[in-house]
């Protein structure tokens, strides 16, 4: 079984709907939960970052971590064409574990369409 | 640019050469991080810097990967005796400081091993 668990889509939403997005994870001693989205051939780019438990907003993105069932979301309100990408999330255990690593999901390949 | 730089973009190499693939991380990030990332699978950690050396180089898959970050600038990921499993899209990434603060990722490095 994988440390982070991520379904790979794709994933297909009419323009204008909410997304919701979602990892589940096994290890009890991350504290770092990052959402990158990932553009077709280009690098991760950092959506959110979010330290325990509670939740997060910027803007259109919404990030949630429920430490105690050990499952993080991403939602998208009034999702864009524009969105259409794989979106990755990410933890890490940090000071902790002694490792500054990411340990990454599969990514979700959503697209929005027009 | 402000932002993480790799070079080359796209390497093709034969079976059983070397490769050596370069990352600018974001100036004044003092950590630096090589992810490998293959088709539909999201990146896994290699190696990481801190300053000019390998805090933790856990993720390399054997010998015949190595890195290098002389100056605690520029780093170099270097494999020998290419093998076509080693075909992936190679991430690199820069944080501020080792800990808390978040990678940041370039457009990666595609590697081709025929």
């Amino acid at each position: 079984q994988k440390e982070v668990e991520q379904d790979p889509g794709p994933l297909s939403v009419p323009e204008g709907a909410i997304v919701s997005l979602n990892c589940t994870y096994s290890n009890s001693a991350f504290q770092y939960f990052m959402w990158y989205r990932q553009y077709s051939r280009k690098g991760p780019e950092l959506l959110m970052y979010t330290y325990s438990s509670g939740n997060k907003e910027d803007g259109r993105f919404t990030a949630q971590v429920d430490k105690s069932s050990k499952y993080i979301s991403l939602f998208i309100r009034d999702s864009q064409p524009s969105d259409s990408a794989t979106y990755l999330c990410a933890m890490s255990a940090g000071l902790t574990s002694g490792t500054y690593k990411y340990i990454f999901g599969t990514g979700t390949r959503l697209k929005v369409l027009a | 640019g402000a932002g993480v730089s790799q070079t080359p973009s796209n390497k093709v190499t034969e079976k059983g050469k070397y490769v050596e693939l370069r990352c600018d991380p974001i100036s004044g990030h003092t950590a630096l991080y090589w992810y490998r990332q293959s088709l539909g699978q999201g990146p896994e950690f290699l190696i990481y810097f801190q300053g000019t050396g390998a805090a933790d180089d856990s993720g390399l898959p054997n010998d015949r990967f190595f890195a290098v970050r002389p100056e605690g600038s520029v780093s170099t990921l270097k494999i020998q005796r290419t093998e076509r499993g080693d075909s992936a899209v190679y991430l690199c990434a820069s944080s501020l400081n080792l800990g808390t603060d978040t990678q940041y990722f370039g457009p990666g490095t595609r590697l081709t091993v025929l």
